[in-house]
């Protein structure tokens, strides 16, 4: 869905090093999540907003933090990453009643 | 908590035939999303079932809801290269919370 963006795409980087992961959409939704996709473990919420004022914990959420700095977007952080948060992330979007709507995906490889 | 149960995990069929995919919830469903992937890449949105009973259909794809609403099968007709990548399963268990979980995802590979 190209109304949900995610920057960057691809991200290498250090066990240790702080990381933002940031996603942006158009579709004038209220809510928006942070998924994680591990090999043969289906999708895992990390933390997810109903509103810019509301945060809520996912079934994941230690080591990442979040920020909903406007409706239209939604930043994922790893203070210090670390190997096993290697992964493939994904931004989602949605209004009541509907179905997500996800963005491309962010490669993350820590070293 | 709700847990989606999706199976196979990996299926490798020949062009040209049918298979199922099925995933199974141990709450009642409120609403059952269908996603395909391809490998690496972001979610394709397949179908959405919201009542007992419901049947849609997209080209060579149709999902199912069982009457009870814990079950789900996906099956495809006529399998095609283009069919394969990885078939996701996610649910609203809780009522139009927002908050999906998702099966563990079945990977499907099609043979020319």
């Amino acid at each position: 869905d190209a109304d949900v963006t995610q920057t960057p795409r691809n991200r290498i980087t250090k066990t240790g090093k702080r990381i933002m992961l940031e996603c942006s959409q158009t579709k004038g939704h209220d809510r928006m999540y942070w998924y994680r996709q591990d090999p043969g473990l289906g999708l895992q919420l990390i933390y997810y907003s109903f509103d810019v004022k509301d945060i809520n914990k996912g079934e994941i959420s230690d080591g990442y933090s979040v920020s909903r700095q406007a409706q239209a977007k939604f930043s994922l952080s790893l203070e210090s990453a670390i190997p096993n948060q290697t992964a493939l992330y994904f931004c989602a979007t949605s209004d009541a009643g509907t179905r997500e709507f996800f963005g491309p995906g962010t490669r993350l490889t820590v070293l | 908590s709700q847990e989606l149960e999706q199976s196979p995990q990996s299926l490798i069929v020949q062009e040209g035939k049918n298979l199922t995919i099925n995933c199974t919830s141990s709450k009642t469903l409120y609403g059952l999303y269908w996603y395909k992937q391809k490998y690496g890449e972001g979610l394709i949105f397949l179908m959405m079932l919201q009542k007992g009973g419901e049947e849609k259909s997209h080209e060579k794809i149709t999902a199912k809801l069982d009457e009870k609403k814990q079950q789900s099968s996906l099956h495809i007709t006529a399998s095609q290269p283009s069919h394969a990548g990885i078939y996701l399963c996610g649910a609203d268990g809780s009522g139009n919370t927002g908050k999906l979980i998702f099966g563990q995802g079945t990977t499907l590979q099609v043979k020319p």
